[in-house]
Formats: C-alpha cells, sequence, structure tokens
C-alpha cells in the first residue's frame, strides 16, 4: 500500500463548479499535513497546510481526519485558473520524511 | 530573493555517461531535499540533509546515484553511469527546519532539471 493514496482523476469541471479531493495516508504518526498545486512543467508550490480544525484560505478548504487518516480539499467557484494537479502531502514525525502523493489532475472548462 | 537553484534546467546525456546535478538552497534554509518525478512514480524522496549531513537517503535507487552536500549553500545529485530509465525530472527543495524536533515549514521547490539519458 502506497504511504499517500490520491484519486489521480482528471477531474473534468465547469467554471463556477465545487469540486473536493480525497487523500488518504498509511502512517497514523504522520504529524503535518499539506496541499501543493502543481502546473504543467513547473515545480510543486505550497497550496496551504491542513490542520486538524480544518482551515480555510477564501476558496479553498482543507479538511484533516485523524482517526480516518485521511484530507480533503474543497475548491468552492472554481476558475480557469485553477486547473493543475493538486498534490496531497504528508509528514512523518520530526517533519522531515516528506511524502507526496501521485495527485490529482483538475480541469476547470469554460 | 532568490529562491531555490537549479541547473542545469536540461540534461541530455547518453547511457553509461556520469551525471550531475547542481542545487544552492534558499539562504538560512538548513534542509535540502532531492526529489525525483516521472508520470509512472509521480514525486519520489531521494535523500534528504539537515545541516549539511544526509538524514535518510533510503529512496535512493541504487548505488549509481550519490548525493553530497558540502556546504549550506549547495548540494549535488550524482548518477554514475547513467541509464534510459534515470529519464525524468529532478527536483531540489529546501525549507527552514531548525531541528529534528521542530515542526515542518513548507518546501521551497527550484525549477528542476529535466534528465533525458539516450
Amino acid at each position: 500500500r502506497k504511504e499517500v493514496e490520491q484519486d489521480p482523476g482528471p477531474f473534468n469541471v465547469p467554471e463556477g463548479a465545487t469540486v473536493a479531493f480525497n487523500c488518504t495516508y498509511s502512517n497514523s504518526a504522520s504529524q503535518s499535513f499539506f496541499w501543493y498545486r502543481q502546473d504543467c512543467r513547473k515545480e510543486p508550490k505550497l497550496l496551504m497546510s491542513v490542520y486538524s480544525s480544518g482551515n480555510e484560505d477564501g476558496r479553498f478548504t482543507a479538511q484533516l481526519n485523524r482517526a480516518s487518516q485521511y484530507i480533503s480539499l474543497l475548491i468552492r467557484d472554481s476558475k480557469l485558473s485553477d486547473s493543475a494537479t493538486y498534490l496531497c502531502v504528508v509528514n512523518g514525525a520530526g517533519g522531515f520524511k516528506t511524502i507526496f502523493g501521485a495527485g490529482t489532475r483538475l480541469f476547470v472548462k469554460a | 530573493d532568490a529562491g531555490v537553484i537549479q541547473s542545469p534546467r536540461h540534461e541530455v546525456t547518453e547511457m553509461g555517461q556520469e551525471v550531475t546535478l547542481r542545487c544552492k538552497p534558499i539562504s538560512g534554509h538548513n534542509s535540502l531535499f532531492w526529489y525525483r518525478q516521472t508520470m509512472m512514480r509521480g514525486l519520489e524522496l531521494l535523500i534528504y540533509f539537515n545541516n549539511n549531513v544526509p538524514i535518510d537517503d533510503s529512496g535512493m535507487p541504487e548505488d549509481r546515484f550519490s548525493a553530497k552536500m558540502p556546504n549550506a549553500s549547495f548540494s549535488t545529485l550524482k548518477i554514475q553511469p547513467s541509464e534510459p530509465r534515470d529519464s525524468a525530472v529532478y527536483f531540489c527543495a529546501s525549507s527552514g527546519l531548525r531541528d529534528l524536533s521542530a515542526t515542518n515549514e513548507k518546501l521551497f521547490f527550484g525549477s528542476g532539471t529535466q534528465l533525458s539519458v539516450l
């Protein structure tokens, strides 16, 4: 079983739609969690951290469920510019071993 | 501020040749990571350093791969001899972790080196 698993997609949605991505992780000792965004032929960039209490940044909401070892990302009112690959990221104890999921591809259509 | 700088951006070489990838982390960052990305396997962590010391190299595929960090501002990833299956994008990333017990901070990635081994 992979340490971090994501649905690869692709998700094809119209502008304005709400879309949700899920991610599961296998190591119950994992301590910190993130969502990164990667555009085609570019490097990954941090989108947001994921906190136990859940957190929101504009149109983006991240949730963490430690009991189920599950992370989610919700994007509301999708924009064309949201088209990218979204990577779920999990860190182990000490925060050093940063493991990336394979990513979920999102295409937002006009 | 300069970000993480990698060179070269593109490398095309023949099977059997030695390849050296270079990385300059963000000044003040004390953790450095090497990743490899392919369509089939996604982003794989190869090795990471803290304060120039390799902490975990369990992701390095085999003995043909080696990485060094002689000082806080420079790291290399070497493949010798290279093989076609090494073709991938190699990313270097750095973060400002202070010590092994610190809460992780975000990773800053370089633009990557696109390696093609023919």
